[in-house]
């Protein structure tokens, strides 16, 4: 089976733009989680989704969001873009998510200028 | 809330030593998994064991063994005999039970330095 695959896996924005990630979870998983990691912060959970609905939430403002198409396939999106938003955005997927495991993608490295 | 501790910011060691990456939690929940993850320069996190908060028997995989002591709320990770190839930052990652959803939460991490 091929692993959770990241797009881009690289990105550089400016302050104040926007930007959308996407991940393709294992094929028949169908929970798709999200999760920041920063040298100051460590791993952080953003949000979770399964069968295309948000089933948990991190504590971040709202400038994060998400969400999951039919095909499980999850894209999160950062709006007005901050320096402190520079980081490693990891997605995992799993296959009922609850206490599964999770398996990670390569992460996309976000820095805003 | 939940909070994972991993008091060991860095460990050094010389290849062929064991070495022991410790690892203790806060929950209120009864019912907890708990995880390792390494995580080796390229950035992917590897998943490496899961283990419930019902089953306190250890684990050994290989040269990776896992001490789980529920009296200590710990689970530590051990590598015998260590290699160049498990230098890594090595995360435990705890997550509650329940109908909601998938949330892990993360230690700091500790980054594992084998020397040849």
């Amino acid at each position: 089976k091929a692993g959770v695959t990241q797009t881009p896996r690289y990105l550089i924005k400016t302050r104040g733009q926007q930007v959308t990630l996407s991940c393709s979870p294992i094929s028949g998983h169908r929970s798709v989680s999200w999760y920041q990691q920063t040298p100051g912060q460590g791993l952080q959970f953003l949000f979770e989704y399964f069968s295309e609905t948000q089933r948990n939430k991190g504590n971040f403002p709202g400038r994060f969001s998400g969400r999951q198409f039919s095909n499980s396939r999850s894209e999160m999106n950062v709006s007005t873009l901050e320096l402190g938003d520079s980081a490693l955005y990891l997605c995992a997927s799993s296959s009922a998510g609850g206490s599964y495991e999770q398996y990670f993608g390569p992460g996309t490295r976000l820095t805003v200028t | 809330a939940q909070k994972v501790t991993q008091a060991q910011t860095e460990i050094s060691v010389v290849e062929k030593e064991d070495v022991t990456l410790d690892c203790v939690y806060e929950t209120r929940d009864t019912t907890y998994y708990l995880f390792w993850y390494k995580q080796p320069p390229s950035g992917e996190l590897v998943f490496l064991i899961r283990r419930n908060s019902f089953d306190e028997q250890n684990e050994i995989s290989g040269r990776y063994s896992w001490n789980f002591q529920k009296s200590t709320s710990s689970f530590n990770f051990t590598i015998t005999a260590s290699q160049v190839v498990d230098s890594a930052v090595y995360f435990c990652a705890l997550s509650e039970a329940g109908a909601s959803g998938s949330r892990l939460t993360f230690g700091e991490g500790t980054q594992l330095t084998v020397n040849p």
